[in-house]
């Protein structure tokens, strides 16, 4: 069964970096699959925010990508995202996610509240 | 960036009721549309790939149809554990984006 689990700090200054990991276990990252990260403002939508394959490859959204970094372990079976320079606007739950072949994102991580203030 | 937009906003209806959601992409994303199920505190659930594919494990009372820029899901017999919010996104190009949401209660 493949599970997602993220971790990292639940409160961030403003200015300052948001990071977080995603530890994936009965799956291997090295797998053709890509791995995401999904975000969920307070009563708001859900937000894509970017993804990473096994070689390093990255798609990010153009909305976040001068302030996103995603990266992976894979000696550690483990993807990262880290948001640079945030605001209360980055107050989200984030989620990290697979996606399997080209398009379905089909096993998600139980998320994360982060709060910037 | 490609806009969804999913009618109605919220959806109320009797157990055993048939009920339907629209999703409209803002240019013709073919078939790449998926389905999501959101449940508060929890991770969200695929429950159809490629606008029409049933995900493994998903009660066959739920389905999902359309091409182009429309399409449709559908729960045929609510049940009380579908009170949740659906989501349909597009993977047709990047980035990928969501819909609003629909809000489906039990009446």
């Amino acid at each position: 069964q493949v599970q997602l689990q993220e971790s990292g700090p639940g409160l961030v200054k403003p200015s300052g970096t948001l990071s977080l990991t995603c530890i994936v276990s009965g799956d291997s990252i090295n797998s053709k699959n890509w791995w995401v990260w999904v975000r969920q403002p307070p009563e708001k939508g859900l937000e894509w925010i970017g993804e990473i394959y096994q070689s390093g490859t990255t798609n990010y959204n153009p909305s976040l990508k001068t302030r996103v970094n995603i990266s992976v372990d894979t000696s550690r079976n483990q993807f990262s995202l880290k948001v640079t320079s945030v605001t209360a606007a980055d107050t989200a739950v984030y989620y990290c996610v697979r996606k399997r072949g080209p398009r379905a994102l089909d096993y998600w991580g139980p998320g994360t509240l982060v709060t910037v203030s | 960036d490609i806009q969804m937009t999913q009618s109605p906003s919220s959806r109320s209806a009797s157990v055993g009721d048939r009920v339907t959601l629209t999703c409209q992409a803002s240019q013709d994303i073919s078939y790449y549309l998926n389905w999501y199920q959101h449940k508060p505190g929890k991770a969200p659930k695929l429950l159809i790939y490629d606008a029409s594919n049933l995900e493994t494990g998903v009660p066959s009372r739920f389905s999902g149809s359309g091409s182009g820029t429309d399409f449709t899901f559908t729960i045929s017999s609510l049940q009380p554990e579908d009170v949740a919010t659906y989501y349909c996104q597009q993977y047709d190009s990047l980035p990928p984006t969501f819909g609003p949401g629909t809000q489906v209660e039990i009446k």
